[in-house]
């Protein structure tokens, strides 16, 4: 039951290029988005979020767009860093529910100087 | 900066045996969580705790599970009788009233020979 998606493993970039990470859902009634960061042996760190309501977030060199119609959201890092270099969760909620976060399976970023 | 704590960062144990991992929230939140990550794979919900009982519990929080938050900072989870597969890191995670974003602990690594 994988509703929430993050098609890929691993992305690569060049210090000061743009990094790009992409998740897909499946469930309608999430309102709510979430983008952690996790280092090894590490719990995630919240980055940015977006509500439904709203097409993109931005919040310095990070900005999250959300595209409700093909239930698509990503995360924008501009210029990158090599100190991004880490696992990146997408994370969904609804508000009618508890508050739980179903989490995507992550991507590896690597930023190489 | 408040953050989550959570010892041990590392509980090794016999197949079998109980144990209790304990979580210290960022002390205003009222909303608690707990997650797992096995190795390799997504970070799991378990379960979720206001007002001092559970407000949803996962598939994988099946008896041998429960939670407690037994005074005013401490919040456990609490395996009874732990099997090879409960081996993953735990990740206590809190949140304040109206807010979606949830900080998370360092974890706990669980490991069940």
């Amino acid at each position: 039951d994988q509703q929430v998606k993050q098609n890929s493993p691993s992305l690569s970039v060049q210090e000061g290029r743009i990094s790009i990470l992409n998740c897909d859902y499946t469930n309608s009634m999430f309102d709510y988005f979430l983008w952690y960061k996790k280092y090894p042996a590490e719990g995630p760190t919240f980055l940015i979020s977006i509500s439904s309501i709203k097409d993109k977030n931005e919040d310095g060199r990070f900005t999250v767009f959300l595209n409700k119609s093909a239930k698509h959201l990503s995360l924008h890092i501009v210029p990158s860093q090599p100190g991004d270099s880490a696992v990146y969760f997408c994370a969904a909620t609804a508000s009618s529910n508890t508050g739980k976060l179903i989490f995507g399976q992550g991507t590896t970023l690597q930023v190489k100087p | 900066e408040p953050e989550v704590t959570q010892t041990p960062s590392h509980q090794v144990t016999q197949m079998g045996q109980e144990v209790i991992l304990r979580c210290v929230p960022i002390s205003n939140h009222l909303y608690f969580y707990w997650y797992r990550q096995i190795l390799g794979q997504k970070v799991e919900f378990l379960v979720s705790f206001y007002n001092n009982e559970i407000s949803e519990k996962s598939e994988i929080f099946d008896d041998q599970f429960s939670v407690e938050r037994p005074d005013g900072s401490n919040f456990t989870l609490k395996i009874r009788s732990t099997k090879l597969e409960d081996s993953a890191m735990y990740f206590c995670a809190s949140n304040g009233l109206g807010y979606n974003e949830q900080f998370f602990g360092p974890g706990t690594r669980l490991t069940v020979l």
